[in-house]
């Protein structure tokens, strides 16, 4: 089992609709939880991160999550053309090292 | 407020030959750490530097070293190259003051091709 798992896509959503993306982890301990958006070619930009349970929203972005399920949620609101990206899951125990998913194509049509 | 540095942009090497490459990290971190992505891959944790000392490592052979210098920045040398560590090189800096709240800020990587 990968520690942290997520769907590769791609997911195509329309312009203007809610794009939904999620992330597993396996490790129970882990304690920070964040979610980067790369553009192709580019290098993985912070959009959010999240430390406790439930939502946390900052302007169209809301990351969900859940412990007891070991599950991290990003919801992307009013899905622009520029949102087209790949979006990777990452958790943290401590400050110590990211452990990434695979990240999600995401595909916004006009 | 400068963010985090890389040099160079990209490297061309053949098999067999060393690399350096460099990371300046955000204005006021003090931590660094280096990752591998390959391509349509997550980036994979290498090492952490934090007081001039390796914090953690990840399941990198011994050819992947590194250092960090006195003004917090950092270098990740790679001996003896394979086709296989053809990969985009990104550092990482954050503060360890941050602790559990400990956001990474991404450079722009180095895209190494190891031929």
């Amino acid at each position: 089992q990968k520690e942290v798992e997520q769907n590769s896509g791609p997911l195509s959503v329309p312009e203007g609709a809610i794009a939904s993306l999620n992330c597993t982890y396996s490790d129970r301990v882990s304690q920070s939880f964040f979610w980067y958006r790369q553009y192709s070619g580019k290098s993985p930009e912070l959009i959010m991160s999240i430390y406790s349970n439930g939502d946390k929203e900052d302007g169209r972005f809301t990351a969900q999550l859940n412990k007891a399920s070991q599950y991290v949620s990003l919801l992307i609101r009013d899905s622009q053309p520029s949102d087209s990206a790949t979006y990777l899951c990452a958790v943290q125990r401590g400050a110590q090292k990211l452990v990434f998913g695979q990240g999600t194509r995401l595909t916004i049509n006009p | 407020d400068a963010g985090v540095t890389q040099s160079p942009t990209h490297l061309i090497k053949t098999r067999g030959q060393q690399v350096t490459l460099r990371c300046s990290p955000k204005s006021g971190h003090d931590t660094v750490s280096w990752y591998q992505q390959a391509l349509g891959q997550g980036p994979q944790f290498i090492f952490q530097y934090y007081e001039e000392e390796e914090r953690q490592r990840g399941n990198f052979p011994d050819r992947f070293s590194g250092h960090q210098f006195p003004n917090y920045s950092s270098e990740l040398n790679v001996n003896a190259l394979l086709l296989g560590d053809s990969a985009l090189y990104l550092c990482a800096s954050s503060l360890a003051a941050g602790g559990s709240y400990n956001e990474q800020f991404f450079g722009p990587g180095t895209r190494l091709t190891v031929l």
